[in-house]
């Protein structure tokens, strides 16, 4: 089975902070994705990234950035974070480029920004 | 811009029933297409996926795909209250390998 790990369930921070949420996939899947689900707005890409190094802007990018240093961990970043970034934040990974491919998400992190 | 729509709910339908989802995408060249389940304060799990028209059975579920009308339906055979959960609507076309994903049907099921 696909298992993507992200590194904690819940977390509070406080505004301005620098807020890193990690991810990690043991399937050595190319494809990796940020979401963020908010009630009434649904599941929102932020970013993603098909290889190592590579990423690629989501529907709503701003405010946030993205690291993949080795192929299996996807770094989300808030470089400084504000109140309206409080949300569930899912990563998901995907076997390859090819289209029949599902995405398998982690359990999620809920953010709190205070 | 590519939309996937699905009717919010809630969908009440009560235990040994079948539920019937829908969901309506308007990129004509989408290919693949999955449903997810989502339990509330949980992340979506994959329950099926479907790539050409027709029906795709697994157990107690049931997809069927219509790419001429530009729908895809999850049917939901006996049931259960276990099932009561938001059900996501997820489509990926051709041009990309990012998907597109509804807002979800809540569906409860009564004992």
């Amino acid at each position: 089975d696909v298992k993507v790990t992200q590194s904690s369930r819940y977390l509070v921070k406080r505004t301005g902070e620098k807020v890193f949420l990690e991810c990690v996939q043991d399937m050595d899947h190319e494809n990796m994705f940020w979401y963020r689900q908010d009630p009434g707005l649904g599941l929102r890409l932020i970013y993603f990234s098909y290889d190592v190094k590579m990423k690629e802007k989501g529907d709503i990018p701003e405010g946030y950035s993205v690291s993949r240093e080795k192929k299996e961990r996807f770094s989300l970043i808030l470089e400084s974070a504000s109140t309206n970034q409080t949300s569930m934040y899912l990563c998901a990974s995907s076997l390859s480029r090819a289209s029949n491919q599902p995405q398998h998400f982690g359990d999620g992190t809920r953010l709190s920004i205070l | 811009q590519k939309e996937v729509e699905q009717n919010s709910g809630p969908l009440s339908v009560p235990e040994g029933a079948i539920a019937s989802l829908n969901c309506t995408y308007s990129d004509r060249g989408s290919q693949s297409f999955f449903w997810y389940r989502q339990y509330s304060g949980k992340s979506p799990e994959l329950i099926m996926s479907i790539y050409s028209n027709g029906d795709k059975e697994d157990g107690r579920f049931t997809a069927q795909l219509n790419k001429a009308s530009q729908y895809v339906s999850l049917l939901i055979r006996d049931s259960q209250p276990s099932d009561s959960a938001t059900y996501l609507c997820a489509v990926r076309s051709n041009a990309g390998n990012m998907l597109t994903f509804g807002g979800g049907t809540r569906l409860m099921v009564k004992p």
